[in-house]
């Protein structure tokens, strides 16, 4: 069973540039999740998906932040723009039901 | 709401001696526990989870962990360290409605000494 992909892996950008993150889940899974994950601390949820429906995106600053997951399946994180404190490590995570989430490798972005 | 508190930023043992790694929890509701280990560079794998079956739960690599309620905890051990667990280890919890939004704690970061 393949994993959870996701790229790129690493990304450097200056402030007030735009980035996207792409994320493609585990085959099946429904639910799809963005956690942010800044040095020395653990994943936060950004948001949550089910399907193509958003869950639970509370903690996204939508001010700067969006998501898709258009056709259900695989899933873009843009931030625009972006600021120093934003550089952290994005996980996207992929389950089903009954299934705990299935992390991808992340990718690490850091903003100068 | 639901935190997971890991005492211990840094835990540093020696190959073969016992591994104890500390997480408490808080919840509302029955919780689903989990722990996660990350080494460098890569995303998290999941080690085991608790979801109100037995209360000690076995994993891979030879981790294991207790889930104890009167002390709101669910700490991870291993009774021989071995190089490779060197890592970066996360425990987090989730309702037990199933919803899979997994609250992580800061972590503990396990050095293995030689």
């Amino acid at each position: 069973e393949a994993g959870v992909a996701q790229s790129p892996r690493y990304k450097i950008i200056e402030k007030r540039q735009s980035v996207a993150f792409w994320c493609n889940p585990i085959s099946g899974h429904a639910t799809l999740y963005w956690y942010q994950q800044i040095l020395g601390q653990g994943p936060k949820l950004l948001i949550q998906f089910q399907n193509n429906g958003v869950v639970d995106d509370s903690q996204l600053p939508k001010d700067r932040f969006s998501a898709e997951r258009l056709k259900g399946v695989d899933s873009t994180l843009k931030i625009q723009p972006a600021k120093l404190e934003d550089s952290a490590v994005y996980l996207c995570a992929s389950s089903s039901t009954g299934t705990s989430p299935r992390f991808g490798p992340g990718t690490r972005l850091t903003v100068l | 709401a639901q935190s997971v508190t890991q005492l211990g930023s840094h835990v540093s043992v020696s190959e073969g001696a016992l591994v104890l790694l500390r997480c408490n929890y808080s919840s509302s509701v029955p919780p689903y526990l989990f722990w996660y280990v990350q080494y460098p560079n890569q995303g998290l794998q999941l080690l085991l989870k608790y979801t109100s079956a037995a209360t000690l739960v076995k994993g891979i690599n030879g981790f294991e962990a207790e889930f104890k309620k009167s002390e709101t905890s669910f700490h991870l051990t291993k009774p021989s360290a071995h190089m490779s667990d060197a890592a970066e280890y996360f425990c987090a919890v989730t309702e037990e409605t199933g919803a899979n939004n997994l609250f992580f704690g800061t972590g503990t970061r396990l050095t293995v000494i030689p």
